[in-house]
């Protein structure tokens, strides 16, 4: 199936630097969603966004929904060890039909 | 409020037999869903529903049936088990098409 492309595939950091991730696609969304995946658990939501060009923080983490609507970046900020996950981008396209289509996944790990 | 919720956490079946996987959200969401997850392969959708009594098929639905007797329940079926349907199955739901999502903790299949 229709997967989004997300970079980069995986990440090792030490505690206290910035993250910077992608997501990419060759259709335009009319939304984007950010999720986080911790091992054997369901991903849950971090940030929604509705509106091309739109910037949206929650705590550490800043999202932005791409002008092209075809993109969308994910940050955090002074990476903690708890910030250990897989990330994914999610779009949605609307109409008859829609359905979530998901990125392939951020590995981030943080060390101490 | 617990959000969506999946019963069982685990389960292990043997080749043909017969098991349903139940999700249950208290969000009065109009729309639910079910994923399944495997590796390199990402979330991928099997079935939905727009609402109470209606159901639709996803990207994988072959192998799987779903009912959704009432709005806050959302039932996966497998009649006859295969291997290959082992997998972590994830249930979703959402107030509308074009809002985010909300996953449950999901539920580990494994079928021998």
């Amino acid at each position: 199936g229709q997967q989004l492309n997300q970079s980069p595939q995986s990440m090792f950091i030490q505690e206290g630097e910035d993250v910077s991730m992608n997501c990419t696609s060759s259709s335009i969304f009319n939304t984007w969603l950010w999720y986080k995946q911790d091992p054997g658990e369901g991903p849950v939501l971090l940030i929604a966004l509705y509106k091309a060009g739109e910037l949206t923080s929650n705590g550490r983490l800043t999202a932005q929904f791409g002008i092209t609507r075809k993109d969308s970046f994910l940050n955090i900020s002074a990476s903690i060890p708890s910030d250990v996950g897989i990330y994914f981008c999610a779009g949605l396209r609307g109409g008859a039909t829609n359905k979530l289509i998901f990125g392939t996944g951020t590995l981030l790990a943080v060390q101490p | 409020n617990a959000g969506v919720t999946q019963t069982p956490k685990f389960r292990v079946l043997k080749t043909g037999q017969s098991m349903t996987l139940l999700c249950a959200q208290d969000m009065n969401h109009e729309y639910m869903y079910w994923y399944r997850q495997d590796p390199g392969m990402g979330l991928r959708l099997i079935h939905y529903s727009v609402g109470e009594g209606t159901t639709a098929k996803g990207e994988v639905p072959d192998g799987y049936n779903v009912s959704r007797l009432k709005k806050q329940n959302f039932l996966l079926g497998l009649e006859s088990a295969a291997p290959s349907q082992t997998s972590v199955y994830f249930c979703a739901s959402s107030y509308s098409e074009t809002y985010e999502q909300y996953f449950g903790p999901g539920t580990r299949l494994t079928v021998t």
